[in-house]
C-alpha cells in the first residue's frame, strides 16, 4: 500500500491546465526527499517526466512542470493535449531509502 | 541510445522460481546503479530493489515484500542485470521493469526503463 497519495483521475479539455497532487508525510516528502514524476502512456513502460521536484529531462515539453512544498508535490500540465492522456506517478523516498511510488493518476483529455 | 531489454518472464507455479535478465547497452553499465520495478496487472508501480555499481560496493536493497525471496545481481562483463525470484507467490504476478538508477544533486530516481517482462504466478 503506497504512502504517497494521488487523485485517481483528473480530466480537462484540450488547451486547459490540470494539476496532479502527490501527498506524503514527514517521513518521506516532508523529510526533504526529492519528488520525481513518471508518465506511462497506454500499453507502454513508464518514462521519466520530472526529476528533482521541478527539472525536465531533455525532450520533455515545457508544458509539464513540477513543484514541491512541505509534505506534498504537484505536477502541472498546461495547454493539455490529446497525447498527454496517460497515467502519472509521483515518486519519493523514506528514511530507509526505499523508493515509494504514488498511487497513480489517470489523466483524461475530454 | 540507452537500451534495456528484459527477458525470462513466463508462467510459474506458486512456490516456484524464475530468473529475469536485463541486457543493457548505450551506457557504461559497470558504473551504473540499477533497479527493478514491478507493476501488477491494472495496478500501480512498486519498487522491488536496486543494486549499486561494484565500485560503489555492489550492495543491494530490497522492498519488504520481496526481501529474503528475491536476489538482484549483475554481470558487468555481459552488461546484464538479473533478478532471481524464489518462493514465488500469486501476488508477485506483474510486469517487471529493469531501470537505470540515477543519483545526483536532484535526488535518486529511475531514469531509463526497459519494456518490461510479464511474470505470472498461478497454479
Amino acid at each position: 500500500q503506497s504512502v504517497l497519495t494521488q487523485p485517481p483521475s483528473v480530466s480537462g479539455a484540450p488547451g486547459q491546465r490540470v494539476t496532479i497532487s502527490c501527498t506524503g508525510s514527514s517521513s518521506n516528502i516532508g523529510a526533504g526527499y526529492d519528488v520525481h514524476w513518471y508518465q506511462q502512456l497506454p500499453g507502454t513502460a513508464p518514462k521519466l517526466l520530472i526529476y528533482g521536484n521541478s527539472n525536465r529531462p531533455s525532450g520533455v515539453p515545457d508544458r509539464f512542470s513540477g513543484s514541491k512544498s512541505g509534505t506534498s508535490a504537484s505536477l502541472a500540465i498546461t495547454g493539455l493535449q490529446a497525447e498527454d492522456e496517460a497515467d502519472y506517478y509521483c515518486q519519493s523516498y523514506d528514511s530507509s531509502l526505499s523508493a515509494l511510488f504514488g498511487t497513480g493518476t489517470k489523466v483524461t483529455v475530454l | 541510445e540507452v537500451q534495456l531489454v528484459e527477458s525470462g518472464g513466463g508462467l510459474v507455479k506458486p512456490g516456484g522460481s524464475l530468473r529475469l535478465s536485463c541486457a543493457a547497452s548505450g551506457f557504461t553499465f559497470s558504473n551504473a546503479w540499477m533497479s527493478w520495478v514491478r507493476q501488477a496487472p491494472g495496478k500501480g508501480l512498486e519498487w522491488v530493489g536496486r543494486i549499486k555499481s561494484k565500485t560503489d560496493g555492489g550492495t543491494t536493497d530490497y522492498a519488504a515484500p520481496v526481501k529474503g525471496r528475491f536476489t538482484i545481481s549483475r554481470d558487468d562483463s555481459k552488461n546484464t542485470l538479473y533478478l532471481q525470484m524464489n518462493s514465488l507467490k500469486t501476488e508477485d504476478t506483474a510486469v517487471y521493469y529493469c531501470t537505470t538508477f540515477q543519483i545526483n544533486s536532484s535526488g535518486w530516481y529511475e531514469d531509463y526503463w526497459g519494456q518490461g517482462t510479464l511474470v505470472t504466478v498461478s497454479s
